[in-house]
């Protein structure tokens, strides 16, 4: 059973601080990587991908990747109230079609003004 | 229109109705997907489409039918359902290969009563 674990939360941060969320996977043959943002009734949107080891930054958000450890991890950076939501980790699994996703159950994010 | 589209946004039915969900994506993926979202339940993969064809039926009740005319439009036929079949649906396409994420579409919230 290819798993992804993540602390459903709620982590709370005040507005400003940095965000940490974290994310471990079970499948070692995982290459690709992917955190979705989901507001509350809303669908999933892509907000970071990384596929190598290392850090990965865009704008407030940095996605860090270490195989080896089998964890991913996304920082927020400058948190704001509208960062507010839960957040899916997504592993990619090695198979034929490079289809199939495994998704953590989330961690609620909470910015507190 | 672009991305991913799903109608209806809120559908109501009774444990003996028949409806349909459908979904288009005007993106020019290959891949088509069905979610299910339940409350406080991690995404739960329940069909794969690859070009057109069925490659993945994660042990789905038959009273959920899908039906993948071509590769841009996806449908998801209803018949029978049980009260705790309400839940978020979901509709997702992607490319194949190891580096192309999910654009979800908005999906649709189903009560069935």
């Amino acid at each position: 059973q290819k798993e992804v674990e993540q602390n459903s939360g709620p982590l709370s941060v005040p507005e400003g601080a940095i965000a940490s969320l974290n994310c471990t996977y079970s499948d070692r043959g995982s290459q690709s990587f992917f955190w979705y943002r989901q507001y509350s009734g809303k669908s999933p949107e892509l907000i970071m991908s990384i596929y190598s080891n290392g850090d990965k930054e865009d704008g407030r958000f940095t996605a860090q990747l270490n195989k080896a450890s089998q964890y991913v991890s996304l920082l927020i950076r400058d948190s704001q109230p509208s960062d507010s939501a839960t957040y899916l980790c997504a592993v990619k699994l090695l198979d034929n079609y490079g289809q199939n996703f495994v998704f953590g159950p989330g961690t609620r994010l909470s910015v507190l003004p | 229109e672009t991305g991913v589209t799903q109608t209806p946004r809120h559908l109501v039915m009774g444990m003996t109705n028949k409806k349909s969900l459908k979904c288009e994506q005007h993106l020019g993926h290959n891949a088509m997907y069905w979610y299910k979202q339940s409350a406080k339940k991690p995404l739960e993969l329940m069909f794969v489409y690859n070009f057109k064809e069925q490659t993945e039926n994660n042990s789905v009740p038959s009273r959920f039918s899908p039906e993948c005319p071509n590769s841009s439009h996806l449908f998801l036929h209803l018949h029978t359902l049980q009260p705790e079949d309400s839940a978020l649906y979901l509709c997702a396409s992607s490319q194949l290969g190891q580096g192309y994420g999910y654009t979800f579409g908005s999906g649709t919230r189903l009560t069935v009563v």
